[in-house]
């Protein structure tokens, strides 16, 4: 069993829509959580960072967490054309330099 | 100022080659990686330094040889690489002991 599972996708959605990217894990000592968006040929530029459980918003981001569960969430509102890219959640531990990556989802949102 | 640079953006090299890659950021980040990314996969660490020191290596062949010269700087040396080392170089950064790293636009790398 993979650290990070997450769908590879393509995930095609309507300009308007709402997102719902996730992952699940396997290692409860993961306590940081965040999510990447890479374009296509570019670097992964971080967009959300969360610690532990809870909610985190930011515009038309909210990233979400359930360590009981070990899944989580990023959530678009309002989908752009420009946000088509791949999504990648990244894990980590206190005190640890190595992030895990799930293997990044790619959303297409069509105008 | 959230930047990492990279340069080259693109480099296409000869088994026989030397060429090196370079990372800069200004962010007073003392942990510096490098990563590699095929296409349609997520980043793999290779290197990473800590207060300029190599504080990881993930099993990286000796092909690829880093160099951290101070807190801003990154090389990665490549010499005799294969076809199969290929990809996107991505640089990051981060607080010493924080737990999100930057990434720069990364250096394409083509080995012919």
């Amino acid at each position: 069993q993979k650290e990070v599972e997450q769908d590879p996708g393509p995930l095609s959605v309507p300009e308007g829509a709402i997102v719902s990217l996730n992952c699940t894990y396997s290692n409860s000592a993961f306590q940081y959580f965040m999510w990447y968006r890479q374009y296509s040929r570019k670097g992964p530029e971080l967009l959300m960072y969360t610690y532990s459980s809870g909610n985190k918003e930011d515009g038309r981001f909210t990233a979400q967490v359930d360590k009981s569960s070990k899944y989580i969430s990023l959530f678009i509102r309002d989908s752009q054309p420009s946000d088509s890219a791949t999504y990648l959640c990244a894990l980590t531990n206190t005190g640890f330099q190595k992030l895990v990556f799930g293997t990044g989802t790619r959303l297409l949102v069509s105008p | 100022d959230t930047e990492v640079t990279q340069t080259p953006k693109h480099l296409v090299m000869g088994m026989t080659n030397k060429k090196s890659l370079k990372c800069e950021q200004h962010m007073g980040h003392r942990a510096m990686y490098w990563y590699k990314q095929k296409a349609k996969k997520p980043p793999e660490l290779m290197f990473v330094y800590s207060y300029e020191k190599l504080s990881i290596n993930e099993s990286v062949p000796s092909r690829f040889s880093p160099e951290c010269p101070n807190s801003s700087l990154l090389n990665l040396h490549l010499h005799a690489l294969q076809p199969e080392d290929s990809a996107l170089y991505l640089c990051a950064s981060s607080q010493s002991k924080g737990v999100t790293q930057y990434f720069g636009p990364g250096t394409r790398l083509l080995v012919l």
